[in-house]
């Protein structure tokens, strides 16, 4: 069954960068439209990003836009976030999650149904 | 950017009653919206898309209504393992947004 593998996260402090890989299997990565979700502690659900089949479409939540960058590898069936100036509020558990889009989409994805469990990243001195 | 407002914060049912979950657009979303359960230490799961659509695998007895502003989760014959979060997430527009969460708990 499809399945979503997160890795790469940690403590860092903060101004420093990471970068979170999300490894895919049981299904055909390439076809797939992919999302970056993260969780605050206690706290609930935020959209980041999102990457086309063909990364030639991306998008960013305000809140990291021009400090991450979402790109894949379709050769590696990857997914991958480059974290930069980071942040204390930019500790949370971050979710790789497949998207239901298709080339034909016109909304903003069409709803996630494939998530992975996380990998936490936490911003602290 | 949208706002999704869920109502209520909480909510406490006994098993086998039902549940009725609501969900707000600040604007409309036309159907574009997703409902999604979360069990604590686990990522969310979908449940429903396209505001009424089911997911695969999720039980019958749990439906989503509503286009526009509206809309609505409905999960009958309560069970232990429906106690959850439960966020709705519209995707008609960027950046996607979601709810706050609405916890249901199960007497």
């Amino acid at each position: 069954q499809a399945q979503l593998v997160e890795s790469g996260g940690g403590l860092v402090t903060p101004g420093g960068s990471l970068r979170l890989s999300c490894a895919a299997s049981g299904f055909t990565f390439s076809d797939y439209y992919m999302n970056w979700v993260r969780q605050a502690p206690g706290k609930g659900l935020e959209w980041i990003s999102y990457i086309s089949i063909d990364t030639t479409y991306t998008n960013y939540a305000d809140s990291v836009r021009g400090r991450f960058t979402i790109f894949r590898d379709n050769a590696k069936n990857s997914l991958y976030l480059q974290m930069n100036s980071l942040r204390a509020e930019d500790t949370a558990v971050y979710y790789c999650a497949r998207d239901r889009a298709t080339p034909v989409t016109s909304t903003a994805g069409d709803g996630i149904d494939v998530w992975g469990q996380g990998t936490t990243v936490t911003v602290s001195s | 950017e949208i706002v999704m407002t869920q109502s209520p914060a909480t909510l406490s049912v006994s098993p086998g009653e039902g549940a009725t979950l609501s969900c707000r657009a600040s604007q409309s979303v036309s159907s574009n919206l997703a409902w999604y359960q979360q069990k604590p230490g686990q990522p969310p799961r979908l449940l429903v898309h396209g505001a009424s659509t089911r997911a695969t695998g999720v039980p019958a007895r749990v439906s989503g209504s509503g286009s526009g502003t509206e809309f609505t989760l409905t999960i009958s014959s309560l069970q232990s393992e429906d106690s959850a979060i439960y966020y709705c997430q519209q995707y008609n527009n960027w950046p996607q947004t979601f709810g706050q969460g609405t916890k249901v708990e199960i007497k």
